[in-house]
């Protein structure tokens, strides 16, 4: 099975300029996750979708970052305008389903392998 | 409240020996508690996770030990091998009123296996 696809890899930008993260989920995964990982931090969810609705933006800076996901399948993300804080990896990954009864087991999430970016 | 503090930052420990990262958290809604393992350039991957009615659990040389009155949990890979260096991520599981499932992840561990 095919994994996550995640691009660019790789971006450099300087700051107040925009940039936009392409995703690309596992097939027929319904569930869709960004993250973002600053070095030296674990990942951080920024948005979650079910489909191709937003189930969880809480820790999305709605000021600067949007995303969206408008037939169910791939993802954007984009940033604008970027801030130098917002250099960082963004991991996109996708799970089958969206949740699970309290104790069951994981609904395994499937990680790309993220694009860097790197705001001067 | 939703933290989970992940020591020790970095680690290096010998071919052969015992690697032990400690993870701590405050939340008792948290529901189940996965480690991931994550090598340079790519995105973290599912090791090996534990229920907080489970006390250990262990799949081949990884082990969790879960102490659920201490609010702690610990990886355990014996017989560490080169191929083990990796960043490992704890994690802990929060499901909302509406069924959905959120993970906390902890700073990471560096972990060098040297020959």
């Amino acid at each position: 099975e095919a994994g996550v696809a995640q691009s660019p890899r790789y971006k450099i930008i300087e700051k107040r300029q925009s940039v936009a993260f392409w995703c690309n989920p596992i097939s027929g995964h319904a569930t869709l996750y960004w993250y973002q990982q600053i070095l030296g931090q674990g990942p951080k969810l920024l948005i979650q979708f079910q489909n191709n609705g937003v189930v969880d933006d809480s820790q999305l800076p709605k000021d600067r970052f949007s995303a969206e996901r408008l037939k169910g399948v791939d993802s954007t993300l984009k940033i604008q305008p970027a801030k130098l804080e917002d250099s960082a990896v963004y991991l996109c990954a996708s799970s089958l389903r969206r949740g699970v009864e309290p104790g069951a087991g994981a609904n395994v999430l499937t990680f790309g392998a993220g694009s860097r970016l790197t705001v001067l | 409240q939703q933290q989970v503090k992940q020591s020790p930052q970095s680690l290096i420990v010998q071919k052969g020996g015992i690697s032990i990262i400690n993870c701590a958290y405050e939340n008792t809604a948290f529901d189940y508690f996965p480690w991931y393992q994550q090598f340079p350039g790519k995105g973290p991957a599912l090791l090996i996770a534990i229920r907080p009615d489970v006390s250990e659990k262990k799949e081949g040389r990884f082990t969790i030990s879960f102490n659920k009155s201490a609010k702690q949990f610990s990886l355990h890979i014996m017989d560490s091998q080169p191929g083990d260096s990796a960043t490992y991520f704890c994690a802990a599981r929060f499901i909302s009123n509406f069924g959905n499932e959120k993970l906390t992840f902890g700073t990471g561990t560096r972990l060098t296996i040297i020959p």
